[in-house]
């Protein structure tokens, strides 16, 4: 089994702090994706990296995957009140026809 | 949004007693998932379907199992349901393996 660890579990912040959360595991991915999942609704696609040191930025996050392609983080600029959700990674493998879900980590952004 | 919808959204059942969630997709994806998500696990794949009556067992498969016998309807019977069983059942579509997965709505499982 393919592990993906997410770290912090929660995090509760003020509006306008900057965080970041982190996504690793032992294993090589052939791609790694974010979800944010509101409560009561199904994971929604933020973005998908696929090469070694990616960086993608969507707005006020800001997504990389490790130049070996075994860990990526999240980073949000000024969070706000909208960012709070329960965000996850999964990683794909060339071989297989499924996702590796992490645990997810639950963030709470304060007014 | 992907045309995607679970039915019922909500059950209450009594331990032992067989269950079916379905999962129908307007959107033709050769891919679907049916995951559980508990706290403190994250989502766990349960089983997929690769095409019509092309099925695969997931990660936590023990007393599961599904069926697939049109492109757009994916069903998932508990067997015999248990206690354990209790969760929330989401199912994904994908127009490829490793591809982008879009979710349904949940359905929100207790078993009494």
């Amino acid at each position: 089994t393919q592990l993906l660890e997410q770290s912090p579990q929660f995090l509760s912040i003020q509006e306008g702090e900057n965080l970041t959360v982190y996504c690793n595991s032992s294993s090589v991915f052939s791609s790694l994706q974010w979800y944010r999942q509101e409560p009561g609704e199904g994971p929604v696609l933020l973005v998908t990296v696929v090469t070694g040191g990616e960086v993608k930025k969507l707005k006020r996050l800001t997504f990389q995957f490790g130049d070996a392609r075994k860990d990526s983080s999240l980073h949000i600029t000024a969070a706000q009140t909208g960012d709070t959700g329960l965000y996850l990674c999964a990683g794909g493998h060339n071989a297989g026809n499924m996702l590796t879900f992490g645990g997810g980590t639950r963030l709470m952004v304060k007014p | 949004d992907a045309g995607i919808t679970q039915s019922p959204r909500h059950k209450v059942t009594e331990t032992g007693t067989p269950v079916t969630l379905r999962c129908h997709q307007t959107e033709n994806h050769r891919y679907m998932y049916w995951y559980r998500q508990d706290p403190g696990h994250g989502l766990r794949l349960i089983h997929y379907s690769y095409g019509v009556k092309d099925t695969d067992k997931g990660e936590v498969s023990d007393g599961y199992s599904v069926s697939r016998s049109k492109t757009e309807d994916f069903l998932l019977t508990l067997e015999s349901a248990t206690s354990s069983q209790t969760s929330v059942y989401f199912c994904a579509i994908s127009p490829g393996r490793q591809e982008t997965q879009y979710f349904g709505p949940g359905t929100r499982l207790l078993v009494l």
